[in-house]
């Protein structure tokens, strides 16, 4: 099943802060943060591993709480480049495939 | 590094004509998916290659589509007898033999308008 995000879309000035939020109903091994600017691919940004290890982007940072099979994106002093909708990702592993089942997606716009 | 390119960018055609969509990896990535994005929505699973062998399809994935990586670089997604549904993006991903975290990196996608 899909991911579900929270919000679906949030307007921001520049230099506020902003946080997205992805709720799995399945148990969650890591998370995968991509943003997608309109008519362009998807740019990976971060993954949350179980654990707590995590590898991503210098001024964006996330959390991952196993138990709630949740994970949020923090974004701090946003920027206008922030613009753009972000896809939480939970893959699904079969075989030796490793498929990410893509969130809901969430809208950010950043303005003057 | 040149990232993953995909042709064409666009593509328009009538319903019931065939398709066929490229995809050209990060070189030495041994691994290729193939996703569809509609307006809104997050992208969907379709195929998964490692080197030349097709491991899995969804059942996204009617007969009519069909996806080919011969020698194990690009890949090649056809979509015979085009239906108006089958309008989306189509996005190839590429990830590393080496990669421990699973990190995919996304074409450009392919967007099709079948009229």
């Amino acid at each position: 099943q899909q991911p579900v995000q929270s919000p679906q879309a949030v307007i921001l000035r520049e230099g506020e802060d902003a946080v997205i939020n992805c709720s799995s109903s399945k148990a969650l091994y890591s998370v995968h943060w991509y943003r997608q600017k309109h008519g362009e691919a998807p740019v990976f940004l971060m993954i949350l591993l179980k654990g707590g290890e995590q590898k991503g982007h210098e001024k964006i940072s996330a959390s991952f709480n196993e138990k709630k099979q949740q994970s949020s994106l923090y974004l701090t002093a946003s920027q206008l480049s922030y613009s753009g909708t972000y896809f939480c990702g939970t893959p699904i592993i079969t075989g030796t495939a490793s498929k990410l089942t893509f969130g809901t997606g969430t809208r950010l716009q950043v303005t003057l | 590094d040149t990232g993953v390119s995909q042709d064409p960018r666009h593509k328009i055609t009538k319903r019931g004509q065939n398709v066929t969509f490229r995809c050209d990896p990060i070189s030495e990535h041994n691994r290729l998916y193939w996703y569809r994005q509609t307006l809104g929505q997050g992208p969907e699973f379709l195929t998964y290659f490692q080197n030349e062998a097709q491991l899995e399809k969804s059942r996204l994935l009617s007969d009519r589509f069909s996806a080919e990586r011969p020698k194990g670089s690009f890949s090649t997604l056809e979509i015979q007898r085009t239906e108006q549904g089958d309008s989306a993006m189509y996005l190839c991903a590429s990830r590393s033999r080496v990669s421990s975290y699973n990190e995919q990196f996304f074409g450009p996608g392919t967007r099709l308008t079948v009229l």
